[in-house]
């Protein structure tokens, strides 16, 4: 299985500081990455899919990009609203699989 | 919108089955695939498989080869899920998803509210 390795686990930051997760694939793959927000109790929501495009309706502050091995999603002007776990995810080979999520606090 | 609701909440003894129904709604059916996802409590995320349900074909992650089923009936837009010889690491929120667009791979763009499954002697 091809292993997604999130980094930080954890991540403080205030509101407009520019953040960045990474997400690290245990192989090379294709552009086949999405990343998710999940808030609280709630069910995951796309954010990027293809590694760089932006799902409808999806604020423009996040974008995603990488290739290889390594994928990036970055906030450009943290919110109070963003405040959740984030979860990249490999659709390119089966089992598709995600990372162990980064969770994202506001200072 | 596209709209998909799930059963609700079941608690189970081990060695039981459960049946986990996704009704979808506001869009095509059978134009894209169903993905079933897991989150043990809190845990992340697991991708158990998907269904089309335009042709039936089924794509399942070896772990759950031979344990999980998944179906569908087109009359009522529902997708199923189920889980047979249930265990205790099986307790978790089960998601199913609709893919973005209407062929694999796809991201997934649209998910249902998530149904509890409790595996408890």
């Amino acid at each position: 299985d091809i292993q997604m390795t999130q980094s930080p686990s954890t991540l403080s930051a205030s509101v407009g500081d520019r953040v960045t997760i990474t997400c690290r694939a245990s192989r090379i793959i294709s552009s086949w990455v999405a990343w998710y927000q999940q808030t609280p109790g709630k069910a995951p929501k796309l954010l990027i899919y293809r590694a760089a495009s932006l799902q409808s309706g999806v604020p423009s502050r996040f974008s995603g990009s990488g290739s290889g091995t390594e994928f990036t999603l970055t906030i450009s002007s943290l919110q109070p609203d963003d405040l959740a776990t984030y979860y990249c995810q490999q659709y390119d080979t089966y089992p598709y699989t995600f990372g162990q999520g980064t969770k994202l606090e506001i200072k | 919108q596209v709209q998909l609701v799930q059963s609700g909440a079941e608690v189970k003894k081990p060695g039981a089955s459960v049946k986990v129904s996704c009704k979808a709604s506001e869009y095509t059916f059978t134009g894209y695939y169903f993905h079933w996802v897991r989150q043990a409590p809190g845990q992340g995320l697991e991708w158990m498989g998907w269904i089309n349900p335009k042709s039936g074909d089924t794509k399942y992650g070896q772990k759950f080869q031979g344990r999980v089923t998944m179906t569908w009936d087109t009359s009522i837009s529902t997708a199923y899920m189920e889980v047979s010889r249930l265990r205790s690491d099986d307790t978790a929120v089960y998601y199913c998803a609709r893919g973005l667009i209407s062929i694999v791979p796809a991201a997934m763009s649209f998910w249902g509210q998530g149904t509890l499954v409790t595996v408890s002697s």
